[in-house]
C-alpha cells in the first residue's frame, strides 16, 4: 500500500546548527502533512503543518517545504538546541480524510552541546 | 494541564490476561482515537470516535480488542486474551470536528503495555 517514509533513521547536530529532516511520501492523493516531535516517553507533539497547495510554511525556528513533484516533505530547524533532541515523524492525510494520519517511521535528531 | 490523559502509563502483564486502558480526550473535543506505536516505528491508526459513536477500525484491531466512548467523553481500550505480539506504546488523541482537513490531533502521552 502507500506509505509514508523517512529517508535517514538519524541524525546527529551540533547544537546551534541548522536541522534538516526529510520525508518521501508516495501517495500523490496526499493533501495534508504534519511534522510530529516526539520525547521519550510522551506522546507525539504537533510541530507545523503544510497543505499540498502550499511549498513552504514557516513557524517559529521550524520551516516545512513540500516538493509535490518528487513527492518530498523537509522540516528545517533553525539553530538547533538541545531541546530539540527527540524523534521526529511527518504524517499525511489523503482523499478528503479529516481524521485518519498515516506516519512515517521517525527520525532520530540529537543535538550534541 | 487540560491536555489528553491516559492511564495507566504502564501495564506488565502475562500472556492470556485482559487489560485496559482509559483516555481522557481534552474537554472540549468530540473526536477521539486509538493508534498503535511500536518501537521504532511512526504510530498505526486503530480506530476513531466521534462523540459516543465508533465510526472506523482498523484490520489491525482484531476481534480481541475492543474500545469504547460511551458518554462521548472518556474512551476505554479492552484487549482480551493478550499476546506478546501486542507489546506496544498505545496512544490516544483527540480533536475538535470543524476543522475540515487541517484539523489537529492531541496526543496523550499513552500507555506503555509489555505481554510477558
Amino acid at each position: 500500500g502507500e506509505s509514508v517514509g523517512l529517508h535517514l533513521p538519524t541524525l546527529s547536530v551540533q547544537e546551534g546548527d541548522n536541522s534538516i529532516i526529510n520525508c518521501a511520501y508516495s501517495n500523490s492523493a496526499s493533501d495534508y502533512f504534519i511534522w510530529y516531535k516526539q520525547e521519550s516517553g510522551k506522546g507525539p507533539q504537533f510541530i507545523i503543518d503544510i497543505r499540498s497547495n502550499m511549498d513552504k510554511r514557516q513557524g517559529q525556528r521550524v520551516t516545512v517545504l513540500l516538493n509535490k513533484t518528487v513527492k518530498h516533505l523537509s522540516l528545517q530547524i533553525a539553530a538547533t538546541q538541545p531541546g530539540d533532541s527527540a524523534v521526529y515523524f511527518c504524517a499525511e492525510k489523503s482523499g478528503g480524510s479529516n481524521y485518519k494520519l498515516t506516519f512515517g517511521k521517525g527520525t532520530l535528531l540529537t543535538v550534541n552541546p | 494541564d487540560t491536555g489528553v490523559s491516559q492511564n495507566p502509563r504502564h501495564k506488565i502483564t502475562k500472556r492470556g490476561q485482559n487489560v485496559t486502558f482509559r483516555c481522557d480526550p481534552i474537554s472540549e473535543h468530540n473526536r477521539l482515537y486509538w493508534y498503535r506505536q511500536t518501537l521504532g516505528q511512526g504510530p498505526e491508526f486503530l480506530t476513531y470516535f466521534q462523540n459516543e459513536a465508533q465510526l472506523e477500525k482498523s484490520r489491525l484491531l482484531s476481534d480481541r480488542f475492543s474500545a469504547e466512548r460511551p458518554k462521548g467523553s472518556f474512551s476505554t481500550l479492552e484487549i482480551q486474551r493478550t499476546e506478546q505480539g501486542d507489546s506496544a506504546m498505545y496512544l490516544c488523541a483527540s480533536s475538535q470536528a470543524g476543522g475540515g482537513f487541517t484539523e489537529k490531533l492531541f496526543f496523550g502521552s499513552g500507555t506503555q503495555l509489555s505481554v510477558l
